[in-house]
């Protein structure tokens, strides 16, 4: 199966200020999530990143809060804006990938742990 | 660290022994079912799949099992090992969609 790279793996921030994470995937990929996962909980979808427009977000997820990119079908960002210590989660990049059998099934990145002082 | 799984249910079962996590979903339309195993510090790594159209899968160890009357999903693990310790989170595919609802997670301990 195709790898998906994320980078940073972890960060500590200060409040009031923006990180931007990225997600590299080694094959073209039509849909690429972002999730958020915070302490002790299930993942949560963030948003879908869509190539070339405007991502869809999720009810309780705002573009300003959440700037999401996705410039061609392997990469895309997610920039955690304004942070708080609320914002403190471990993030994760996902994709749709296909099988041998043209299946396709939700990959992830290895996560971003984020946290905010 | 490791801060997932602090707050979520704990299976403890001895190593050799077979293990059962279950996990209920939500919509009685999804069509599609993954199980995923999430280790301290990692992302959510793809064990096992199934459609509606089944009612049970088997991989290597692991068998999933499928009960559409009661919305219910479970995953067994054969003779479970310490390298088996991890969460693990069953998710679902609700026709028409490409979005995924994750279950609440149940953190496996595996005792030597």
């Amino acid at each position: 199966s195709a790898v998906i790279s994320q980078k940073p793996s972890r960060d500590i921030c200060q409040r009031g200020t923006s990180l931007t994470i990225q997600c590299q995937v080694d094959s073209q990929v039509t849909m690429m999530f972002w999730y958020r996962q915070q302490p002790g909980q299930s993942l949560t979808l963030i948003a879908t990143a869509n190539q070339g427009s405007e991502a869809t977000y999720e009810s309780g997820f705002v573009i300003d809060k959440f700037p999401i990119s996705r410039p061609n079908l392997t990469f895309s960002t997610l920039t955690v804006s304004n942070m708080s210590p609320e914002d403190s989660s471990i993030y994760l990049c996902s994709a749709l990938l296909s099988d041998r059998a043209l299946n396709e099934k939700l990959f992830f990145g290895s996560g971003t742990q984020l946290s905010v002082l | 660290g490791e801060s997932v799984g602090l707050h979520l249910p704990t299976l403890s079962v001895q190593e050799g022994d077979n293990s059962i996590i279950n996990c209920a979903y939500s919509n009685s339309a999804s069509d599609y079912f993954i199980w995923y195993k999430q280790e301290s510090g990692k992302g959510p790594q793809f064990i096992i799949d199934i459609r509606s159209n089944m009612d049970k899968r088997q991989g290597q160890r692991v068998t999933v099992l499928l009960n559409k009357t009661v919305k219910h999903l479970s995953l067994q693990i054969a003779a479970t090992q310490p390298g088996d310790s991890a969460v693990y989170f069953c998710a679902e595919n609700p026709p028409g969609t490409y979005k995924y609802i994750f279950g609440t997670g149940t953190r496996l301990k595996v005792l030597a």
